[in-house]
């Protein structure tokens, strides 16, 4: 019940075309959805995130869209460009049981955007 | 601002020996949480520190141990190490009652 799961493994996207990386969890507890951008040989960074009590959240490029009722969230990458050529990890937390902000991560994507 | 980091960024340990990953948080944090990374798989979550007490923990055993010091740094302690420990150790910091969290460029630990 603690999983996120995570799809596709890996993603080829044409510069300027549209990633969409999808996330699905079970536990209900979950009250806060990030995504995580890593390059090879450094650490995650955070992208943008989004609580339950929004379907969807736009920042530049990137918008996290969000289904309580199915559990699942995704996040798309509009204009993708070389320079995103990344893995993406969404993540989940339960953020109201106490702020210790533990995060359970998905398997990864790994985006390849072909110039 | 200088953000996480994390020191060394890279180790070469035998079987049995022990470790020890350092950590200074992004400054005005207070949380510091610790994860291991395996090759191709996502951060998993080891422990957590706040107040210089280990809040929560995920499901490592005991030869995982950690510290925070009045600062806000922490350390990450592996003892008797086994070839299954190599993988990135990533720090994140947080402030407590906030939601994002921040991490440093990991430390690539290969036990041989």
């Amino acid at each position: 019940q603690q999983q996120v799961k995570q799809s596709p493994q890996s993603l080829i996207v044409q510069k300027g075309g549209i990633s969409i990386i999808n996330c699905a969890y079970e536990n209900t507890a979950f009250d806060y959805f990030p995504w995580y951008q890593q390059f090879p040989g450094k650490g995650p960074a955070l992208l943008i995130a989004i609580r339950p009590d929004v379907s969807e959240k736009k920042e530049g490029r990137f918008t996290i869209s969000f289904n309580k009722s199915a559990k699942q969230f995704s996040l798309h990458i509009m204009d993708s460009q070389p320079g995103d050529s990344a893995t993406y990890f969404c993540a989940a937390s339960n953020i109201g049981g106490g702020a210790t902000n533990k995060l359970i991560f998905g398997t990864g994507t790994l985006l390849a955007v072909q110039p | 601002d200088a953000g996480v980091t994390q020191s060394p960024t890279h180790l070469i340990k035998t079987r049995g020996q022990q470790v020890t990953l350092r950590c200074s948080p992004k400054s005005g944090h207070d949380t510091v949480s610790w994860y291991q990374q395996a090759l191709g798989q996502g951060p998993q979550f080891i422990f957590q520190y706040y107040e210089e007490e280990e809040r929560q923990r995920g499901n490592f055993p005991d030869r995982f141990s950690g510290h925070q010091f009045p600062n806000y740094s922490s350390e990450l302690n592996v003892n008797a190490l086994l070839l299954g420990d190599s993988a990135l150790y990533l720090c994140a910091s947080s402030l407590q009652g906030y939601t994002e969290a921040f991490f440093g460029q990991g430390t690539r630990l290969t036990v041989v």
